[in-house]
């Protein structure tokens, strides 16, 4: 079964708005990336955040993570229409990479 | 980044064939490949993991037979869809990591291959 869960499934908010994205788990992980996937495409990589991290930056993305209640968190501020895509968290064990159901994101121009 | 190349990006075949997928590291070594399928609009499911040299490592309910995963270097990876049915149609996706697999590394994912079968 996933490993994650997110919510909500489906965001569509204005250009220039913030989005926040979800993710929560079920089992212990060593770390949590998102990826963004546009239509019929491959994954990219976005942001890796270690167990041991709470909060981590990238441009103009912002990802938490509480492992006492198994959740994180994926912040895009100021979206442009650019960032309509799906989103993924990938929850990482000692090997495997497994994926939440993703949030699709639509940005209005 | 590291670069991670699928082939074909799409494919149509008869039902009852066989279909053979690529996935290539080009400019690292990968011990570890993971293999994945994508319905529309849903997440992506893990259908095995590829170890060079050895057997691939199937999720429960994937059927060994039927998805045929060789890893026979570090650079290459292939998925054959064996007597390919209608319900085979999907979107599949490889991914690998660096060798020697470091914790807390991105994975990189190649650009998908679209089977349909008819």
């Amino acid at each position: 079964s996933q490993q994650g869960e997110e919510d909500p499934q489906a965001l569509s908010i204005q250009e220039g708005e913030n989005a926040t994205m979800n993710c929560s788990y079920k089992t212990s992980i060593n770390n949590l990336q998102w990826y963004r996937q546009n239509s019929g495409r491959g994954l990219v990589h976005l942001i890796l955040i270690r167990s041991n991290e709470r909060e981590k930056h990238s441009g103009r993305l912002r990802v938490t993570l509480d492992t006492s209640k198994k959740s994180s968190s994926l912040l895009i501020t100021a979206s442009r229409a650019a960032d309509t895509a799906s989103y993924f968290c990938g929850c990482q064990g000692a090997q495997k990479l497994v994926f939440g159901q993703g949030t699709r994101l639509t940005i209005n121009p | 980044g590291a670069v991670v190349s699928q082939h074909p990006s799409w494919v149509i075949c008869k039902s009852g064939t066989s279909v053979k997928i690529e996935c290539r590291s080009l400019d690292f070594q990968a011990t570890t490949m993971f293999w994945y399928r994508q319905f529309p609009k849903q997440s992506l499911m893990l259908m095995a993991t590829s170890n060079e040299g050895s057997k691939a490592t199937y999720e429960q309910g994937v059927e060994k037979d039927k998805f045929l995963i060789n890893h026979a270097s570090l650079t290459l990876s292939t998925l054959t869809v064996t007597s390919a049915h209608p319900e085979d149609s999907s979107f599949y996706i490889c991914s690998a990591t660096r060798t020697p697999k470091v914790m807390n590394t991105e994975a990189f994912f190649g650009q998908g291959t679209r089977l349909t079968v008819v």
